[in-house]
């Protein structure tokens, strides 16, 4: 079966630049979306369409994408970025596959 | 605004049934890719269902995990639909998430136990 891969944590001072990569053999193929997700929490949408961008969420988050990996970037990162990061695509069947989860760490 | 409303979670017994509704106000479910998603306490997203649009079959498609026990269905005249699940196990104690399009609702937990 397909799969997304995604680092399990990242860390990073306030101030810096996270970045969180995602992996999958059919990303150049299929758009990637990528939701956030607070504990307790649904997730909530941050990047769709590889690198667009909803209109409430801060220009300092941003998606690229090269060959088979996506990636987020969230500069000047903050306290309240402190979160669960899923990047989710579909197979060539159209089903739904998500990543792993990457937690991030505002230290 | 595009809102999903899912009902209310509970308490089944193993090998025991439950349904979980998903509301959807702002959009026409004719027109929409319906998904359901589950994450165990501490875990990751877990796709385990969608029902296609009208005008792409209307099929459904399933988890190897839940096939054969879990349903969907969809009710356009009333913008819901629906996961039905039989056969509960306790692994599938989780907060199940309806998803259309790339909105979520709001969560409903359900526990398996005895």
């Amino acid at each position: 079966s397909y799969e997304l891969t995604q680092p399990p944590s990242v860390s990073v001072s306030p101030g810096q630049t996270a970045t969180i990569t995602c992996s999958g053999d059919a990303l150049p193929k299929q758009y990637a979306f990528w939701y956030q997700q607070k504990p307790g929490q649904a997730p909530v949408l941050i990047i769709y369409q590889d690198t667009e961008r909803p209109p409430n969420i801060p220009a300092r988050i941003s998606g690229s994408t090269s060959g088979t990996t996506v990636t987020l970037t969230i500069s000047g990162v903050q306290a309240e970025d402190e979160a669960d990061y899923y990047c989710q695509s579909t197979d060539t069947d159209g089903i739904v596959v998500f990543g792993g989860g990457t937690k991030l760490t505002v230290l | 605004e595009v809102q999903l409303v899912q009902s209310g979670g509970g308490l089944v017994r193993p090998g025991g049934s439950f349904t979980i509704t998903c509301e959807v106000s702002g959009m026409s479910l004719s027109d929409a890719r319906m998904n359901w998603v589950r994450q165990a306490s501490g875990k990751g997203l877990q796709w385990i269902g969608r029902i296609k649009r009208p005008v792409d079959g209307g099929t459904t498609d399933y988890a190897a995990s839940v096939r054969g026990r879990f349903t969907i269905f969809r009710d356009d005249s009333k913008n819901t639909f629906d996961l039905h699940m039989n056969s509960l196990k306790t692994e599938d104690t989780a907060v199940y998430y309806c998803l259309v399009g790339a909105k979520w609702g709001q969560g409903t937990l359900v526990t398996v136990s005895s």
